[in-house]
């Protein structure tokens, strides 16, 4: 069965330090890792996957996460925070065995304080 | 055009009242879904529609009833609902369900109270 944990509710980071969003994850097969961030009153906007190949993905606004395959990792960094950053973020795994369900994170909330 | 849209943003209805929630996609992507967020959790998958075909229901109760016209458009049909069904109700769509598209578009949501 798949699982993902986010083991943060809340990070807090100051303006321009660099951030770390954690998730690790459980599959049967190969994993597929997402990450999407939600603002306030708003639906879920897709950052970045991991499908395969280079275990340093770059996504949308700066952000990039690493997968490591040993920890069953998929961390969501930024090397310079910034206030509109602040939001909730999720983890999210698929993997190959033929499902269709995307499972989600518990989320984790961003604030980065001026 | 990367947008999906959803209709109405905010419905506030009895138990007893039938609506509609409408969802819209032109970017062309043939799998389409519903999802119930809760506050400060994640999204709940309830439906997914794969070529116009329903292909999962996350055993949601009957009042909840989603449609798929065309590959465009879904509704979820709404009747005799419970203060408990309160929540944001999000559709997203993807390419199709194959390996390679598996990231989803989510519109803004309907915001859905019942009293």
């Amino acid at each position: 069965a798949q699982s993902v944990a986010q083991p943060e509710d809340q990070v807090n980071v100051a303006e321009g330090n660099p951030l770390t969003v954690k998730c690790t994850y459980s599959v049967s097969g190969n994993p597929y890792l997402f990450w999407y961030v939600q603002y306030p009153n708003r639906g879920l906007q897709f950052l970045l996957k991991y499908i395969t190949g280079d275990n340093l993905v770059k996504g949308s606004y700066g952000f990039e996460a690493e997968f490591n395959k040993s920890q069953t990792s998929f961390h969501l960094k930024k090397p310079s925070a910034l206030v509109s950053d602040s939001a909730l973020y999720f983890c999210a795994v698929r993997d190959d065995t033929g499902g269709f369900k995307t499972i989600f994170g518990a989320g984790t909330r961003l604030f980065v304080k001026a | 055009d990367t947008e999906v849209t959803q209709t109405p943003k905010h419905l506030v209805m009895g138990m007893t009242n039938k609506k509609s929630l409408k969802c819209e996609q032109h970017m062309g992507h043939r799998a389409m879904y519903w999802y119930k967020q809760k506050a400060k959790k994640p999204p709940e998958l309830m439906f997914v529609y794969s070529y116009e075909k329903l292909s999962i229901n996350e055993s949601v109760p009957s009042r909840f009833s989603p449609e798929c016209p065309n590959s465009s458009l879904l509704n979820l049909h709404l009747h005799a609902l419970q203060p408990e069904d309160s929540a944001l109700y999000l559709c997203a769509s993807s390419q199709d369900l194959d390996r390679d598209f598996r990231e989803q578009y989510f519109g803004p949501g309907t915001r859905l109270t019942v009293t």
